[in-house]
């Protein structure tokens, strides 16, 4: 079966720094990925969508690169503030009915002032 | 962004009653609604597919008599926990498919405890 794995349950970094966060995944690559910011108690937020087509996306302070030859992806937080602090989800989505998405456990990031 | 509204946002119940949960798509149309549970520190995961006008589809484990879901309208979906238990406390999340932008967009949950 498919499994996904965000490399860290909790990442800390200082204000300004970029965070950097990973996703893996086994078998084969979704016809796309999403990032999701989750604050606690609240549902997730859509931040990104990548295709498996497409390396690299970018908004704003965010950008997202997904390599299918390495089954992974990266989220990168330029400039990180601390009102970034969040969990940070990626959903592999495999087409079809949206509902086939898989979540990883996430990645809980704190950014220190 | 699109808004996905919950009602209620939470909710505490004795064990063996029902619970009903909305889940609202307030800015569009939604054939296609979904609702995940998350446990603390776990993933989301899917527990069923609802389409408006026809049956929900139940993913593998989740007992569609417990957990009943309509969708009588593009814009409404609804879950009921029925006869819940301890341990079907947790969080429900659902989410709205916006086929235009690829993508749904989440309510803000609703916390259930089961005394």
């Amino acid at each position: 079966s498919q499994k996904i794995e965000q490399n860290s349950e909790a990442l800390n970094i200082q204000e300004g720094k970029t965070a950097t966060l990973t996703c893996n995944y086994t078998n084969y690559s979704p016809a796309y990925l999403q990032w999701y910011r989750q604050d606690p108690g609240r549902g997730p937020v859509f931040l990104l969508l990548i295709r498996e087509n497409e390396k690299e996306k970018r908004k704003e302070r965010l950008k997202v690169t997904f390599d299918t030859t390495l089954k992974q992806s990266l989220f990168h937080i330029t400039a990180s503030q601390p009102a970034d602090s969040a969990t940070y989800l990626c959903a592999l989505d495999y087409g079809g009915s949206q509902g086939n998405l898989i979540f990883g456990k996430g990645t809980k990031l704190s950014v220190k002032p | 962004g699109a808004v996905v509204s919950q009602h209620p946002s939470w909710v505490i119940c004795k064990s063996g009653t029902s619970v009903k949960i909305e889940c609202r798509s307030l800015d569009f149309q939604a054939t296609t609604m979904f609702w995940y549970r998350q446990f603390p520190k776990q993933s989301l995961m899917l527990m069923a597919t609802s389409n408006e006008g026809s049956k929900a589809t139940y993913e593998q484990g989740v007992e569609k008599d417990k957990f009943l879901i309509n969708h009588a309208s593009l814009t409404l979906s609804t879950l009921t926990v029925t006869s819940a238990h301890p341990e079907d406390s947790s969080f429900y999340i659902c989410s709205a498919e916006n086929r235009v932008q690829e993508t749904q967009y989440f309510g803000p949950g609703t916390r259930l405890l089961v005394l």
